[in-house]
């Protein structure tokens, strides 16, 4: 079955330290991927996506993500995380472009430690 | 800007009363979607529509209804709320099956 899975429920970082959040999928061909960043008491917002070329993403507030095909994974990086980045985030995936809905993962909430 | 508004930030409501949550984009979308999220459990799809007036249900619809009269309003009924429903009501578009979608800052609904 078609499944997407963040194995981290919950990450605590020092600000300025690096963050990597795991998103692995299961399905057999390259779906289309979506990483959000939802803060409390507000909707999701879109951080990056892949649909193909580049494996490495950039996306807004200085994020960026890796697609591996061989390890079906999308990580999520930062370099130096900020006091601000607190927050859940979601890896998402459109298996089949024909039904269009995406899957969304349990979300993994990142506290920032001063 | 892109903008997806859902009509309250916060409803209370009693057991049994059938609930109206609407949400409106801006943005000349195809794609609507209504999802609830609860602690542990993400984001669980409720229905979406691809067009005006079609509905295809998504992967929890038992309890709900939907209506697309207009492409840019796209409504979630509780036909007959219970306690259970008591969530996080996210609403969303998206110009393409395959493109991001643009969400609403959500209702939190309280059935007692």
């Amino acid at each position: 079955a078609q499944s997407v899975t963040q194995p981290d429920i919950h990450i605590t970082v020092s600000e300025g330290a690096s963050l990597e959040l795991r998103c692995n999928y299961s399905y057999g061909a390259t779906p289309y991927l979506f990483w959000y960043v939802q803060s409390p008491g507000q909707g999701l917002q879109l951080l990056l996506k892949y649909f193909s070329g580049d494996t490495l993403v950039q996306g807004i507030k200085g994020f960026e993500a890796e697609f591996k095909r061989s390890q079906s994974s999308f990580n999520l990086r930062k370099p130096s995380v900020h006091w601000s980045d607190a927050a859940e985030y979601f890896c998402a995936v459109v298996f089949n472009t024909n039904a269009g809905k995406s899957t969304f993962g349990d979300g993994t909430t990142l506290t920032v430690k001063p | 800007d892109v903008k997806v508004t859902q009509s309250s930030r916060y409803l209370v409501k009693r057991t049994g009363e059938k609930v109206f949550l609407e949400c409106v984009q801006d943005m000349d979308h195809e794609n609507m979607f209504w999802y609830r999220q609860d602690p542990g459990l993400g984001l669980r799809l409720i229905y979406f529509s691809y067009d005006v007036k079609m509905k295809e249900k998504g992967d929890i619809p038992e309890g709900y209804s939907v209506s697309r009269e207009k492409k840019e309003r796209f409504s979630l009924i509780l036909e007959s709320a219970s306690t259970n429903q008591t969530s996080m009501y996210l609403c969303a578009s998206s110009a393409a099956r395959n493109q991001p979608q643009h969400f609403g800052d959500g209702t939190r609904l309280s059935i007692l």
